[in-house]
């Protein structure tokens, strides 16, 4: 069965240096989407691609976060400077189209020290 | 007001037992309906997907949705420890992007 994958699994970083996160998405999916998960809260929707665009962000996507499509297959979040705040759980999901279901991927655990 | 409200829990069942899991949502302008089930430090895992009143079913698992009152659930019927996750309702607020808002999650605990 087609899955989302993620790497890597887990990342630990200084704080102000920059991270990528990687994300292979659902190979016929056309939408993909980055989610957070701080420790004990909610999911939160940080930003939806389509056709090497951004279709959607949130407050918590400021400048500091940057998506690409790199090519065919990968999908990645980069974290320009990071801050302890940024400590979390990164989700990569994609769907077939805007209102169809999103599948998760397994998630990087971020620690920034 | 874009909200998802869901009883933290946690909720402890007897294996065999139904399991009743449910979220309110704030407005009408909400769509579609997922329910997820996330393991402890894993990623959400799709169980349904839920776009009109009424019920849909898939094997245990029975997903309600009363757009009337703005409530989801979620039924699990013959519960087994292996259900023991905490379970995510989300939703689809219209006219966004694929941005899905979810409730805070309840943990199921499956007592053999």
């Amino acid at each position: 069965e087609p899955e989302v994958t993620q790497t890597p699994s887990h990342q630990v970083t200084q704080m102000g240096q920059e991270v990528i996160l990687r994300c292979v998405p659902i190979s016929n999916h056309l939408y993909f989407y980055w989610y957070r998960q701080i420790l004990g809260q909610k999911v939160e929707f940080l930003v939806s691609f389509y056709n090497n665009e951004i279709s959607e962000k949130s407050e918590i996507f400021d400048d500091q976060f940057s998506v690409e499509r790199p090519d065919g297959s990968n999908f990645t979040l980069k974290i320009r400077s990071t801050k302890l705040e940024d400590s979390a759980m990164y989700f990569c999901a994609s769907s077939l189209s805007i209102s169809y279901e999103q599948y998760f991927g397994p998630g990087t655990r971020l620690t920034v020290t | 007001q874009k909200e998802v409200e869901q009883d933290p829990g946690p909720l402890s069942v007897p294996e065999g037992a139904i399991v009743s899991l449910n979220c309110t949502y704030s407005n009408s302008a909400f769509q579609y309906f997922m329910w997820y089930r996330q393991y402890s430090r894993k990623g959400p895992e799709l169980l349904m997907y839920t776009y009109s009143s009424g019920n849909k079913e898939d094997g245990r698992f029975t997903a309600q949705v009363d757009k009337s009152s703005k409530y989801i659930s979620l039924f699990i019927r013959d519960s087994q420890p292996s259900d023991s996750a905490t379970y995510l309702c989300a939703s689809n607020y219209g006219g966004s992007q694929g941005n899905l808002i979810f409730g805070k999650g309840t943990k199921l605990s499956v007592k053999p």
